[in-house]
């Protein structure tokens, strides 16, 4: 199966700060791969599909780059409904995974 | 709009069965693919299992592959989890999430149903 490690695990932000998360695949997936927010007690929600394609409803701040093995999660001015945990997850193949998670804290 | 909502976890011992159901509503549930997906108690998330719109096409984690088996009823719009030989490991959250149509990814989930293996 697919390895996908996210880095960092964890990071402290303030609201309107610019945030990069990665997500780096152990072999090739192209632009099979997602990106999902958490709140806690909440089932994740779609943020980023094709790697680079918006959700529908999602805010434009919400932004994802790359191809092959190396992805990343952007948000520019993070606002303090973003403080959440974040995952990535892979579609080249069965069975699919899901990366680690990125936990957004408030600095 | 779509409503995923899922029913018939609980606690129960290593090795007996548990059946997850999935209510499905809001969309042409016979179009669509749909997956199982958990998260044992602050971890991260795992896939399970998918099946194909129709049924035809089934995949597992290797996790689960052998002990559980996914299924639909397009009639009912209603997806299953038949879970054998529960191990205290598949204590989790399990959460239904449909396929996205075009594109990868899946959405939206549902609230999800805990499921607690333990003596």
């Amino acid at each position: 199966a697919i390895q996908l490690t996210q880095s960092p695990s964890s990071l402290s932000a303030s609201v309107g700060d610019r945030v990069i998360i990665s997500c780096r695949a152990s072999q090739d997936i192209s632009n099979a791969l997602a990106w999902y927010q958490q709140t806690p007690g909440r089932g994740p929600k779609l943020l980023i599909y094709d790697a680079s394609s918006l959700e529908s409803g999602v805010p434009s701040r919400f932004s994802g780059s790359g191809s092959g093995t190396h992805f990343t999660l952007t948000i520019t001015s993070l606002q303090p409904e973003d403080f959440a945990t974040y995952y990535c997850q892979e579609f080249d193949s069965y069975p699919l995974t899901f990366g680690g998670g990125t936990k957004v804290e408030i600095k | 709009q779509v409503q995923l909502v899922e029913s018939g976890g609980g606690v129960v011992k290593p090795g007996r069965s548990l059946r997850l159901s999935c209510a499905a509503s809001g969309f042409t549930f016979r179009s669509d693919g749909m997956h199982w997906v958990r998260q044992a108690p602050d971890k991260r998330l795992e896939w399970v299992a998918v099946i194909s719109y129709n049924g035809n096409y089934t995949y597992y984690s290797d996790s689960v592959r052998g002990r559980f088996k996914i299924s639909r009823d397009n009639s009912q719009n209603t997806l299953y989890l038949q879970m054998n030989s529960l191990r205290p490991e598949d204590t989790a959250v399990y959460y239904c999430v449909k396929d996205r149509r075009g594109g990868y990814g899946i959405d939206p989930w549902g609230q999800g149903t805990l499921v607690t293996v333990s003596s």
